[in-house]
């Protein structure tokens, strides 16, 4: 079975730049996640899917950052446009049930 | 709401020694926990978890862990490591109700010594 997949795995970009990455979640899957990881922290929540509707977005820095999930798949997130405090690992999840399975994230830094 | 605390950052250890990596957790409902380990420049790959029955679970690569509600913790534990353990591993809690959100605690950076 294929994991989740993310595009790109690394970017590097100049503050008030923007940056979209891609995430495919393991296929069946309804729910996807888009966690943002800083370094020496876990993961936090950015924004949760349930097929092509957002469940919570709570944590997303709305002025800045949007998802979408358009046909209830692939995902993207974007920044528009970075801050240099947006560097870290963009990670994606995707789940069936109560468990959750990432990707190898997306390493992003803004200089 | 739902919170985790692993506490201790990092954790020092020789090759084949044991090890227990701990966690408690605070919820005011009955709640799934998992462990979750992130080598470097990876993404997060399930260890084991908790949803119910046997309170000691057995997950991959010789770790297992210990729910004791009593306690609120859920520890983590291996006989002997390896050096291809060196890792940082992410206790994680959600409620027991299908795609909750999980809350992670910080992390414990585990350091295998030759």
């Amino acid at each position: 079975e294929a994991g989740v997949a993310q595009s790109p795995r690394y970017k590097i970009i100049e503050k008030r730049q923007s940056v979209a990455f891609w995430c495919n979640p393991i296929s069946g899957h309804a729910t996807l996640y888009w966690y943002q990881q800083i370094l020496g922290q876990g993961p936090k929540l950015l924004i949760q899917f349930q097929n092509n509707g957002v469940v919570d977005d709570s944590q997303l820095p709305k002025d800045r950052f949007s998802a979408e999930r358009l046909k209830g798949v692939d995902s993207t997130l974007k920044i528009q446009p970075a801050k240099l405090e947006d560097s870290a690992v963009y990670l994606c999840a995707s789940s069936l049930e109560e468990t959750q399975y990432f990707g190898p994230g997306t390493r992003l830094l803004v200089l | 709401a739902q919170s985790v605390t692993q506490l201790d950052s990092q954790v020092p250890v020789f090759e084949e020694a044991p090890v227990e990596l701990r966690c408690n957790y605070s919820s005011s409902v009955s709640v799934y926990l998992f462990w979750y380990v992130q080598y470097p420049n990876q993404g997060l790959q399930l260890l084991l978890k908790y949803l119910s029955g046997s309170t000691l679970v057995k997950g991959i690569n010789g770790f297992e862990a210990e729910f004791n509600k009593s306690q609120t913790s859920f520890h983590l534990r291996k006989p002997s490591v390896h050096i291809s353990d060196t890792a940082e591993y992410f206790c994680a809690v959600t409620r027991m109700n299908r795609d909750d959100k999980i809350i992670f605690g910080k992390g414990t950076r585990l350091h295998i010594l030759p």
